[in-house]
């Protein structure tokens, strides 16, 4: 079946400006994640969805940073004023959380660059 | 705080030989473990997982890995390697209990493969 799928898969914005990266997880998974990759940082959680429970933001760097997701499936997240330092790659992922046991699947990512 | 550590930034290997990528971890509880594997301009793939039961799990693409609980170590392994397995691997760690659900992933080994 298909995959999570992100878009768009490439962005160039201006210092300040807003975007909105988007995620489409797999039919059925209940579960979705936000990753950040950069050079000087490696990849790092951001956001963590599960099912009707409120989201795990604990990875969000600051407040210009927000996320939701609608009818438990596509995935929005915000960056608001961006700053160069958030050029990065934005890496989406959905699971299906079965006897505690779950594997995360990736999407191709987006890759934001902020001149 | 947990972490993985993934020592060898960089590995060259001719085509043909033998593979093996190190990672350890610092968790105190038993933790899941993972190795993704990235090339250029990708996403991350699965290329295998340990939950529980036997320490030697197969994964796709030929990669093998080893759980050893008392050196703290998942190291990833292939018996030949292939020019097509240049890329880049994770490994990722994620608790076996409790709310927190995100992969902490290591640094990354980028492997390149010498014809």
């Amino acid at each position: 079946g298909a995959g999570v799928s992100q878009s768009p898969s490439n962005k160039v914005t201006e210092k300040g400006k807003d975007v909105e990266l988007r995620c489409d997880p797999i039919s059925g998974h209940t579960a979705l994640y936000w990753y950040r990759q950069s050079l000087g940082q490696g990849l790092e959680f951001l956001i963590y969805f599960q099912g009707n429970s409120a989201p795990d933001k604990s990875g969000l760097p600051s407040d210009r940073f927000s996320a939701e997701r609608t009818g438990g499936s596509v995935s929005t997240l915000t960056i608001q004023r961006t700053q160069q330092e958030d050029s990065a790659v934005y890496l989406c992922a959905s699971s299906f959380i079965r006897g505690g046991l779950e594997t995360q699947y990736f999407g191709p990512g987006t890759r934001l660059l902020v001149l | 705080a947990q972490s993985v550590t993934q020592p060898d930034i960089h590995i060259t290997v001719s085509e043909g030989a033998s593979l093996e990528l190190r990672c350890n971890y610092s968790y105190g509880a038993t933790p899941y473990l993972f190795w993704y594997v990235q090339s250029p301009g990708q996403g991350l793939q699965l290329l295998l997982k340990y939950f529980s039961g036997d320490t030697l799990v197969q994964g796709i693409k030929g990669f093998e890995a080893e759980f050893k609980r008392s050196q703290s170590s998942f190291n990833l392994r292939k018996p030949s390697v292939h020019w097509s397995d240049a890329a880049e691997y994770f490994c990722a760690v994620t608790l076996s209990s409790g709310s927190a659900r995100q992969l902490t992933f290591g640094s990354g080994t980028q492997l390149t493969v010498l014809p």
